[in-house]
């Protein structure tokens, strides 16, 4: 969906680095999620804001921490990344209170070798 | 949120009805059923969601058996850009972290 982007597409990094995974969304929702999702495991859910003082961690929070910068902003850093966090990263948003239709991003790809 | 059976797999031919079958016989009677789908390697897209009735909107159908133990996702019209991972997801409306969760879904290949 064009109205949530998420930057950058594609990663590559080293065990130990510091890498911060951008989402950004013009439908005006308070809500925003961090996904990840690993072959054979479906989507996992990390974080999830209901708005920009409001985060909460997800079932595989540890190891990732999250920042909402604005409404339209919800960013995911791994302080020091680790090859088990290879994995498929999505960002969705939802205007309902209850998050039924999630809207997803494009993914981001990230290998840490 | 209870659990859903889904066939790994299924092919349909392009033009043809493709009817996915969704299993969840431990659903709550304050449990909805969602459809997602998801097209290689992009993000999840939802498609439609019901309680006991029956429902429709631009891109498929949704029917729910009158013991709400089991669906039936259809798409009229299969086309090739239906080719896609579908996804069967039982919540309840407003859980309590919002999250939905994906199990393996079907695979459904929508032949020329």
């Amino acid at each position: 969906d064009a109205d949530v982007t998420q930057t950058p597409r594609n990663r590559i990094t080293k065990t130990g680095k510091r890498i911060m995974l951008e989402c950004s969304q013009t439908k005006g929702h308070d809500r925003m999620y961090w996904y990840r999702q690993d072959p054979g495991l479906g989507l996992r859910l990390i974080y999830y804001s209901f708005d920009v003082k409001d985060i909460n961690k997800g079932e595989i929070s540890d190891g990732y921490s999250v920042s909402r910068q604005a409404q339209a902003k919800f960013s995911l850093s791994l302080e020091s990344a680790i090859p088990n966090q290879t994995a498929l990263y999505f960002c969705a948003t939802s205007e309902d209170r209850d998050g039924n239709e999630q809207f997803f991003g494009p993914g981001t790809r990230l290998t840490v070798l | 949120d209870a659990k859903t059976t889904q066939p790994p797999s299924m092919d349909c031919a392009e033009g043809r009805a493709a009817n996915l079958p969704c299993n969840h016989s431990t659903i709550s009677g304050n449990e909805y059923v969602y459809w997602y789908r998801q097209i290689h390697s992009q993000g999840p897209q939802y498609i439609i969601h019901g309680l006991k009735n029956n429902e429709t909107n631009e891109m498929a159908s949704l029917i729910i058996t009158e013991d709400r133990k089991s669906s039936t996702l259809i798409l009229p019209h299969a086309t090739l850009r239906d080719t896609a991972v579908y996804y069967c997801i039982v919540r309840v409306y407003g859980g309590a972290t919002n999250k939905l969760i994906f199990g393996t879904g079907t695979l459904l290949a929508v032949q020329p």
